[in-house]
């Protein structure tokens, strides 16, 4: 079975402009998670998606955002980027959302403001 | 809110000798969920051993065991045996067992980093 995977795996630009970023969860897994890591802040819950509806949101502004498709994958935008959004940002898939059940993660996406 | 808090930001441990990871939490709730992940210099985040709080017994999975003191709110990982390729950032994770809102998502620690000298 295919892990999780993040497309691009890096990627680099400047304050002002707005990124996307792709997720796609293992095969049959219909949560995906998103984490923002930093050396200062550690890792940040930033959003849950399930079955295409968010279900839980962490304390980030309104520039990072994101969505789930039917087959779902997952993508999450920051618009307006600043200097402090240059962080590895980590998805994570699990088969249901909460409880005991595993997140499996991927590679991450790292993220060069200039 | 729950915090998750791990206050050795750098471990050591000679080959095949024993270490102890430290990792103490904050909650008000009695059910709850609590993961050590590891993190190797790959960057890929994998689950190393998981806990209920309900299970009284302690949670191990071949070299991995904890210690779990529900009463103090402590979280320990051992690991027997070291071996190189545990060298890596161990994080300490809580999740509640309440499925709804925030409580499902995962509150880490800062994190130990773990260095296995040959």
């Amino acid at each position: 079975k295919a892990g999780v995977t993040q497309t691009p795996r890096y990627l680099i630009k400047t304050r002002g402009q707005q990124v996307t970023l792709s997720c796609s969860p293992i095969s049959g897994h219909r949560s995906v998670s998103w984490y923002q890591q930093t050396p200062g802040q550690g890792l940040q819950f930033l959003f849950e998606y399930f079955s295409e509806t968010q279900r839980n949101k962490g304390n980030f502004p309104g520039r990072f955002s994101g969505r789930q498709f039917s087959n779902s994958r997952s993508e999450m935008n920051v618009s307006t980027l600043e200097l402090g959004d240059s962080a590895l940002y980590l998805c994570a898939s699990s088969w249901t959302s909460g409880g005991a059940h595993e997140q499996f993660f991927g590679p991450g996406t790292r993220l060069t403001v200039l | 809110a729950q915090t998750v808090t791990q206050s050795q930001p750098e471990m050591s441990v000679q080959e095949a000798e024993t270490v102890t990871l430290s990792c103490t939490y904050d909650t008000s709730e009695s059910d709850y969920y609590l993961f050590w992940y590891k993190q190797p210099p790959s960057r890929q985040m994998i689950l190393v051993i998981r806990q209920e709080a309900y299970k009284q017994q302690n949670a191990t999975e071949n070299r991995f065991s904890v210690n779990f003191q529900k009463a103090a709110k402590s979280f320990s990982l051992k690991i027997s045996d070291s071996q190189l390729g545990d060298a890596a950032m161990y994080f300490c994770a809580y999740r509640s067992a309440v499925l709804s809102g925030s409580a499902r998502q995962l509150t880490f620690g800062s994190g130990t980093q773990l260095t296995v000298l040959p």
